[in-house]
């Protein structure tokens, strides 16, 4: 089955300073990696996604991610924090294509603050 | 844009009614998926469906059903609605090639009393 954790429930930083949100994941064969960002009584906004190739993601709003096999990790980066960065990220992986479609499972989400 | 429409922001149900919650969407997207929000739980899949009339178990399905009777809409059935079903509910789809990602719609928050 599978699965996708992320660790912290919240992550606080100050406007200017580089921020990480971790992710891990396991999947059968290879990953398909997606970071959602969710502002206060909104859907889910698609931020970025490892396919295949670099493993520097490069997505919305300055962020990016870091795809690392060995450590089935995938963690969302942003070199400096804005204020207006303060949402509820989720990590989700996508299963391989079967005869009966393929699901998309998602973590608890970490709730990142930034701070003046 | 890729449009994602479900029927209601918020709705307030009693116990033991049916309820519907609906889901269109605009692209001709082979999946649709729906999931419930909770706090510290995250999004979990309830079902999916990857074809017209064609539907597959998610995480939690229990007290739940769905329908696809039309590729564009894909309903969330709550048989006897009951508290615990108190939630946020995402709809979202996606094309039908695992490197395509999920679009959402704004979600529908129920509440049972």
């Amino acid at each position: 089955a599978q699965s996708v954790a992320q660790p912290e429930d919240q992550v606080n930083v100050a406007e200017g300073n580089p921020l990480t949100v971790k992710c891990t994941y396991s999947v059968s064969g290879n990953p398909y990696l997606f970071w959602y960002v969710q502002y206060p009584n909104r859907g889910l906004q698609f931020l970025l996604k490892y396919i295949t190739g670099d493993n520097l993601v490069k997505g919305s709003y300055g962020f990016e991610a870091e795809f690392n096999k060995s450590q089935t990790s995938f963690h969302l980066k942003k070199p400096s924090a804005l204020v207006s960065d303060s949402a509820l990220y989720f990590c989700a992986v996508r299963g391989p294509l079967t005869g009966g479609g393929n699901k998309l499972t998602f973590g608890t989400g970490t709730q990142l603050k930034v701070e003046l | 844009d890729v449009k994602v429409t479900q029927s209601s922001r918020y709705l307030v149900k009693r116990t033991g009614e049916k309820v519907f919650l609906e889901c269109v969407q605009d692209m001709d997207h082979e999946n649709m998926f729906w999931y419930r929000q909770d706090p510290g739980l995250g999004l979990r899949l309830i079902y999916f469906s990857y074809d017209v009339k064609m539907k597959e178990k998610g995480d939690i399905p229990e007290g739940y059903s769905v329908s696809r009777e039309k590729k564009e809409r894909f309903s969330l059935i709550l048989e006897s609605a009951s508290t615990n079903q108190t939630s946020m509910y995402l709809c979202a789809s996606s094309p039908d090639r695992t490197n395509t990602e999920a679009f959402f719609g704004q979600g529908t928050r129920l509440t049972v009393v």
